[in-house]
Parts: C-alpha cells; structure tokens; sequence
C-alpha cells in the first residue's frame, strides 16, 4: 500500500533503552504519522509530520521523539523504553486532498515489546 | 479533548444476519472516516464521508453521516465470515488554529458465527 515500509516488523527490548523505528515511504508524500495500538483504546496519535524537519506531538507524545530528515523517513525513538510502550505502533501517510481524499494508508505495523 | 465513542465495542453476529455500529462525536466534525482492520493486519481505509446526512454504500455496507456531522453509522447487511474485523470510524475536526486533527474511536470488533 503507497510504498509504506515499517522496520523491524516485531522487537523486543529492555527498559531503559533506546529504540528507534521506521517509517520508509516512496511517493513523496508530505503527511506522516505514527500511531500506537493498543487493547481497549484505539488508535492514539504520537507524532505526526507535515514535511521535512517539520514536526508536532499528539495526542500521546509523552516518552517519544520524531525526526524526518528526508521526505520518505519519518522515525519514531523511544528515548528510554518503558513496559507502558509496549505496543503494536503503525506508520500511516495521508493520499489525496479534497475530493480525491483517499484516506489514511497505514504500514503493516511494528509490535514493540518491552520487558 | 475530543471524544469519538463507538458502540457497541463488540459484535457477534450470525452469519447472514445485518446489523448496524454507531460513531459518535461530543463535537461537530468536517468529515468522518471508516476502517476496517483484519485480525492480525493493519487497519485499511473503507470510506469518508463529509456533508451532512450524506449516505454511501460499498456492496453490503451502508455507511451514514448524521445531519448534525456528529454522528456516523455503519450497517452491514447479510453478514459474512470476510466481514470479520475491527471497524473504526475516525472523526476529523478543524482545530482553532486552523489545523486538521483525526480522532480515531476504539474501535468495534465483529466475529461472525457460520
């Protein structure tokens, strides 16, 4: 779906350590976000992008950093990883405007464990 | 904040049985969006709706925009076993400043007995 790419798919990792996943895409799309799933509340906003270097928080930034350098990476960190991140986290970009809107396309997903 | 609440959280349904699933919003939204997501997939957008008591179908799914934009339905008829999943409708507001904010309910989870 629109060239999306998360990586790595599945991780494993101690408290306290950093982690940083990724977001690759390939039609230059200026809109990227990062969303975290989990069991009884949906999906929540982290961090999303509206261009190079151009960045804001969600609605659950707390504990997470972004970066986008380049139009087609958008990496999400957790700075300290704690077991409250463990969670399955899903890369979308936005396709379209107005009448062309064609929704949110999502990655295949990252689920991120934390022990 | 914004609120999108969806009910029921869970469905189960008989096979070629219909049923409907509500979205509602504590304010008024420029558009509202449908998901569906596959066990163990990620979730795929289905439709948007976007002017007031708008109504839109795909085959079996009738999807509707409430008149007051804050509320949304989605009504499945002759339910089938493809159908099985997690629905989430997602309610875009315009923020004061101007920007565009997706709000994503819970989520309903349909399983179908065949």
């Amino acid at each position: 779906d629109a060239g999306i790419t998360q990586s790595p798919r599945h991780k494993v990792t101690e408290t306290g350590t950093p982690v940083t996943l990724r977001c690759h895409q390939t039609e230059n799309h200026r809109y990227m976000y990062w969303y975290r799933q989990d069991p009884g509340h949906g999906l929540r906003l982290i961090h999303y992008s509206y261009g190079v270097k151009d960045t804001d928080k969600g609605e659950v930034s707390d504990g997470y950093s972004v970066s986008r350098s380049k139009t087609e990476d958008f990496l999400l960190t957790l700075e300290s990883a704690t077991s409250s991140q463990t969670s399955v986290y899903f890369c979308a970009i936005s396709e379209g405007t107005g009448e062309y809107w064609r929704g949110y396309t999502f990655g295949s997903g990252t689920r991120l464990t934390v022990v | 904040g914004q609120q999108v609440m969806q009910i029921p959280q869970y469905q189960h349904v008989q096979e070629g049985e219909d049923f409907t699933t509500y979205c509602n919003s504590s304010t008024t939204l420029s558009n509202i969006q449908w998901y569906k997501q596959r066990p163990g997939g990620h979730p795929v957008f289905l439709i948007q709706l976007v002017k007031s008591g708008e109504v839109k179908k795909q085959k079996r799914l009738t999807f509707q925009f409430g008149e007051a934009k804050k509320n949304s339905s989605l009504h499945i008829t002759a339910t089938q076993t493809t159908d099985v999943g997690t629905y989430f409708c997602a309610g875009m507001r315009i923020t004061q400043g101007g920007s565009e904010k997706l709000v994503f309910g819970k989520g309903m989870k349909l399983t179908v007995n065949p």
